[in-house]
Order: C-alpha cells, then structure tokens, then sequence
C-alpha cells in the first residue's frame, strides 16, 4: 500500500513570511497528525485529527498555526507568520483508528530564516 | 500531567552486545506502548510495539517487556550491529488516545 506523502519536502522561506505543508494519509486511516520534530528532539503532536474533525490540538500555537482537514482525507497546516523557532521538521502520520499504530510520512524541513 | 521518562539519553555498546532502553509512563489506563527506530534524516519508523495484555515479545533481535504494575517498559536489542545505531523513541498511548513520547536515546554501536 500507498505510504503517508507529504510536500513539499524543503521550505526555506524568511521570517514573518507564511508556509502551507500538505499531507495525504495512507486510504482509509481515520486520524491523521502532525508532529513538529525539533532537531535533537522527539516529535511533538501539534494537532490529531479524526476523520475531518480536530481531536487534539492542545499543543498548536493558534496564534500562527492553523490546520484542516476538510474532506476527512487530504490535510494541510499554515504557518502564519513564521518565526525563527519554527525551524523544525513537520511531520504527518496516519492510523486506522485513535491510539492505533501511527505510519509517518518523509516529513518537510522548513527554515527560517 | 502525562509524560513518558526515557532513560538513557544515550548509549554506546560494543557491537555483539546487549542494548537497554528503558521508560516510564504516568497513565496506569495506558494500554499500547509502540517503539520507534529514527535514523538521521529519516522518518520515525516503528520497530516493535506491545500491548498491556502481554508482558513480553520479540522479533528477532529485539524484545520489549512491559511491567503495568511498575509502569514501565523496556527496549532490548541483541547481538546489536552498526545498521542499529539510530535515535530510539519510546511512547504510550494514554487513555485520551494521545501518544505520548519519550525524548530519545542515541545509541551508538562501537565498531
């Protein structure tokens, strides 16, 4: 089967300036994540989504970050305006259920500059 | 509040020998512990995972083993080989269904 896509792979874009990241999900997986994954650090959920509702989204900055997922398939997150700190890789996974065993996509590496 | 205690941040063995990963989680409801593989550059990719029916399974070279009365897990990896060096991720799915990480280990296979 089709793994987790994501795009675009590599963003470099400056401060204060907006990016988009898209992710489509493995067919058929419900949830949907996204993770910001600092360098030396573990992935940190920023927003779960079921279907095309948001379960979790405690740890999303919403002053800046936004996310959807509006047809319970395709999803993308904005950053706007980014900042230096966001300089991070995101990344999105999939799973059949909640709590169930998440697939990752390659991830995008933006910086900030 | 939720968290998973790693231990350690990291860990260097001779290759052939033995590697421990240890954790901890604070959500006794908790009932599926995955662990993920992340080598540099590339996506977390799960290895093996273990659910709070069991309190052990392995494939191949590595086990986990689950202690729910303790509330920790461990990582073992045998006859380790260079391909093993990589940073390990321990997590808990907690009774809200949020997976919970642990913040790594590198481990580091000694040639």
């Amino acid at each position: 089967e089709a793994g987790v896509a994501q795009s675009p792979r590599y963003k470099i874009i400056e401060k204060r300036q907006s990016v988009a990241f898209w992710c489509n999900p493995i067919s058929g997986h419900a949830t949907l994540y996204w993770y910001q994954q600092i360098l030396g650090q573990g992935p940190k959920l920023l927003i779960q989504f079921q279907n095309n509702g948001v379960v979790d989204d405690s740890q999303l900055p919403k002053d800046r970050f936004s996310a959807e997922r509006l047809k319970g398939v395709d999803s993308t997150l904005k950053i706007q305006p980014a900042k230096l700190e966001d300089s991070a890789v995101y990344l999105c996974a999939s799973s059949l259920e909640r709590g169930g065993e998440q697939y990752f996509g390659p991830g995008t590496r933006l910086t900030v500059t | 509040g939720e968290n998973v205690e790693q231990h350690p941040s990291t860990l260097s063995v001779q290759e052939g020998d033995s590697a421990v990963i240890k954790c901890t989680y604070s959500d006794s409801a908790s009932n599926y512990f995955p662990w993920y593989k992340q080598e540099l550059g590339k996506r977390p990719q799960l290895i093996i995972d273990i659910r709070s029916n069991v309190g052990e399974k392995k494939d191949q070279r590595i086990a986990v083993t689950l202690n729910k009365t303790a509330k920790h897990f461990s990582l073992h990896i045998t006859e380790t080989q260079p391909e093993d060096s990589a940073v390990y991720f321990c997590a808990a799915v907690y009774s809200n269904y949020q997976l919970i990480w642990g913040a790594g280990t590198k481990l580091i296979i000694k040639p």
